[in-house]
């Protein structure tokens, strides 16, 4: 059971445009999202996150936007630079289980210059 | 640089012997996870930690036994693991269980 899902292994992207990475999940006690990168060789370094309180959050080139009724999220990269390339994971929380990160399968990020 | 230290980063182990994987941080966080990761998948949680007791066990086989002797520090004990416990074994930490986690570098565990 699949509870959090990223559908696209892989984009690529051109440098200086936006890049958009995709996350639906199924749980509805999900409360709490978060995006996290990975380089290889290096564990994941949190990105952002939101709050089901919200529908956007910005820090710098990184906006998550949520849309609850459709249990989706999606992170914005503008503009994309080439040391964005990277695996992007969603996880989303909540619950009785605060504190578990449910994380999808990841999407292979490829900036181009 | 990442202020969750996991060390070693590499183990290569026979499976009956007895090995440690430690982790560390001084951010004053109160909650400390453990991860496994295989290639290609994404980290699954193994263990959670809130204020040094051991809050979540995602029902994980007794060959490994998490320890958290204080609040910056901790263990994940192995004996008779199997040759499919071969993974990235990855550290995290976070002020409370309520916050954005912080990962370690993992350590990248064999088994002979």
């Amino acid at each position: 059971d699949q509870q959090v899902k990223q559908n696209s292994p892989s984009l690529s992207v051109q440098e200086g445009r936006i890049s958009i990475l995709n996350c639906d999940y199924t749980n509805s006690m999900f409360d709490y999202f978060l995006w996290y990168k990975k380089y290889p060789a290096e564990g994941p370094t949190f990105l952002i996150s939101i709050s089901s309180i919200k529908d956007k959050n910005e820090d710098g080139r990184f906006t998550v936007f949520l849309n609850k009724s459709a249990k989706h999220l999606s992170l914005h990269i503008v503009p994309s630079q080439p040391g964005d390339s990277a695996v992007y994971f969603c996880a989303g929380a909540g619950g009785t289980s605060y504190g578990k990160l449910t994380f999808g399968q990841g999407t292979i990020l490829t900036v181009h210059p | 640089d990442t202020e969750v230290t996991q060390t070693p980063k590499h183990l290569v182990m026979g499976m009956t012997n007895k090995k440690s994987l430690k982790c560390e941080q001084h951010m004053g966080h109160r909650a400390m996870y453990w991860y496994k990761q295989k290639a290609k998948k994404p980290p699954e949680l193994m263990f959670v930690y809130s204020y040094e007791k051991l809050s979540i066990n995602e029902s994980v086989p007794s060959r490994f036994s998490p320890e958290c002797p204080n609040s910056s520090l901790l263990n994940l004990h192995l004996h008779a693991l199997q040759p499919e416990d071969s993974a990235l074994y990855l550290c995290a930490s976070s002020q409370t269980q309520w916050g954005p986690q912080h990962f370690g570098d993992g350590t990248r565990l064999s088994i002979l």
